[in-house]
């Protein structure tokens, strides 16, 4: 199947770090990338995990990647108002060039 | 550098009316075009995408259709529009190879009234 999932809401208070969660099902794809969009646009790439790798960190974001059971998770330290949008996981099945994204996860961020 | 075009931003068009939204990329050759749709609590979901020149895959049965006329253009068409067709649509493109970073147009709002 080529389902991914994640939950729908998140709210956090500013200064708080942010964890938004991310299950896949087709466990060939390579690489699987976190995508952030601002109200009214376009998805912009925010980072990406290699699957033989477990956590990559990149500034204020962490992605940690359980393989096993198909999880994928992005931390953001020091959550800021401007990150508040909606966040995209997807991945790229081994063999194709479609691009799988998931539900998207709003993350809203209060002063 | 690399650009995607997308036009128009908005669009409200009757129940029944044609539709044709376009996209074009420049600054790269032999793209991989894709045009999504996201719903209200859906998320995106793929719709068509393109290695090439007339090569389109449909992922899902529908009431829309698309096409690559050239290789940095792609169109997103319906002869018949219906009300379930509203939704926020995305263009993309990726380079023409596996596992690399998809670059999004700016969207296109429509609202089939």
């Amino acid at each position: 199947g080529e389902d991914v999932e994640q939950s729908l809401f998140l709210s956090v208070r500013e200064g708080d770090s942010s964890v938004i969660n991310c299950t896949y099902t087709d466990s060939s794809s390579t690489y699987l990338y976190w995508y952030k969009q601002e109200p009214g646009a376009g998805l912009q790439l925010l980072t990406y995990i290699f699957s033989n790798m477990d956590m990559k960190q990149d500034q204020r974001l962490t992605v940690l990647l359980n393989k096993k059971d198909k999880h994928l998770s992005l931390r953001i330290a020091d959550t800021q108002t401007g990150d508040s949008a909606i966040y995209f996981c997807a991945e790229i099945p081994s063999g194709t060039y479609k691009y799988i994204f998931g539900t998207g996860t709003r993350l809203k961020v209060l002063a | 550098s690399q650009t995607i075009h997308q036009w128009p931003a908005t669009l409200v068009q009757p129940v029944g009316s044609p539709l044709s939204l376009e996209c074009t990329v420049e600054g790269t050759s032999n793209p991989n075009l894709y045009w999504y749709r996201q719903a209200a609590g859906r998320g995106l979901q793929l719709l068509f995408y393109s290695i090439g020149i007339d090569q389109i895959s449909s992922e899902v049965p529908q009431n829309l259709s698309a096409s690559r006329p050239q290789d940095r253009q792609f169109i997103l068409s319906s002869k018949k529009l219906l009300l379930s067709d509203s939704g926020f649509y995305l263009c993309a493109w990726s380079r023409d190879r596996a596992n690399t970073e998809a670059f999004f147009g700016q969207g296109t709002r429509l609202t089939v009234v």
